[in-house]
């Protein structure tokens, strides 16, 4: 099946490491994603996982994999109120002829001074 | 390097009027997919384009229809409009030997 679960809601302080957990049902996921969106904006990519990787850092950024638990997870260090926006996490399916995106509710990330 | 844009940003409809929501890709990008977000939800995918031609669709009944142009750029065509179609409509372009989708600003639909 094609389902991706995120929890709802992240407080943190300014300068506090953020993590924010997704999980996925379909084994065959290709590539694995993190999105940011901002009020009233669209969905600006932050990073993504090919899914035979276990990490990924990319500046601030760390990605975790965990496949056998389809457990996948974002952890923003030293973290900004700029910061402060809904994080997607979701899913590539590559079906025959095409690849789309299947994605999480998102996590509301609020960060306090 | 243009990115994604969409047309327009807002627009009101009444049910069972009919809407078309336009899409530039980025610059090099021959496949357009269309998402719909819905309050407080993730992006549902509708359907995605290649080459001018549908070649993948999500849970979206037959009135939600699309083109692509020779030129990459994509619309969306809802007819009927239902209370339930308000939503984010976004599109992500992409090239298949990518990874990445890249989502413009979205148009932000309202029926009333």
């Amino acid at each position: 099946g094609e389902d991706v679960e995120q929890s709802l809601f992240l407080s943190v302080r300014e300068g506090d490491s953020s993590v924010i957990n997704c999980t996925y049902t379909d084994s065959s996921s290709t590539y694995l994603y993190w999105y940011k969106q901002e009020p009233g904006a669209g969905l600006q990519l932050l990073t993504y996982i090919f899914s035979n990787m276990d990490m990924k850092q990319d500046q601030r950024l760390t990605v975790l994999l965990n496949k056998k638990d389809k457990h996948l997870s974002l952890r923003i260090a030293d973290t900004q109120t700029g910061d402060s926006a809904i994080y997607f996490c979701a899913e590539s399916i590559l079906n025959t002829g095409f690849q789309k995106l299947v994605f999480g509710t998102g996590t509301r990330l609020l960060v306090s001074p | 390097e243009t990115g994604v844009t969409q047309s327009p940003t807002h627009l009101i409809k009444t049910r069972g009027q009919q809407v078309t929501l336009r899409c530039s890709s980025q610059s090099g990008h021959n496949t357009v997919s269309w998402y719909q977000q819905a309050l407080g939800q993730g992006p549902q995918f509708i359907f995605q384009y290649y080459r001018e031609e549908e070649n993948g669709r999500g849970n979206f009944p037959p009135r939600f229809s699309g083109l692509q142009f020779p030129n990459y750029s994509s619309e969306l065509n809802v007819n009927a409009l239902e209370l339930d179609d308000s939503a984010l409509y976004l599109c992500a372009s992409s090239s298949p030997s990518d990874n990445e989708q890249f989502f413009g600003p979205g148009t932000r639909l309202t029926v009333l």
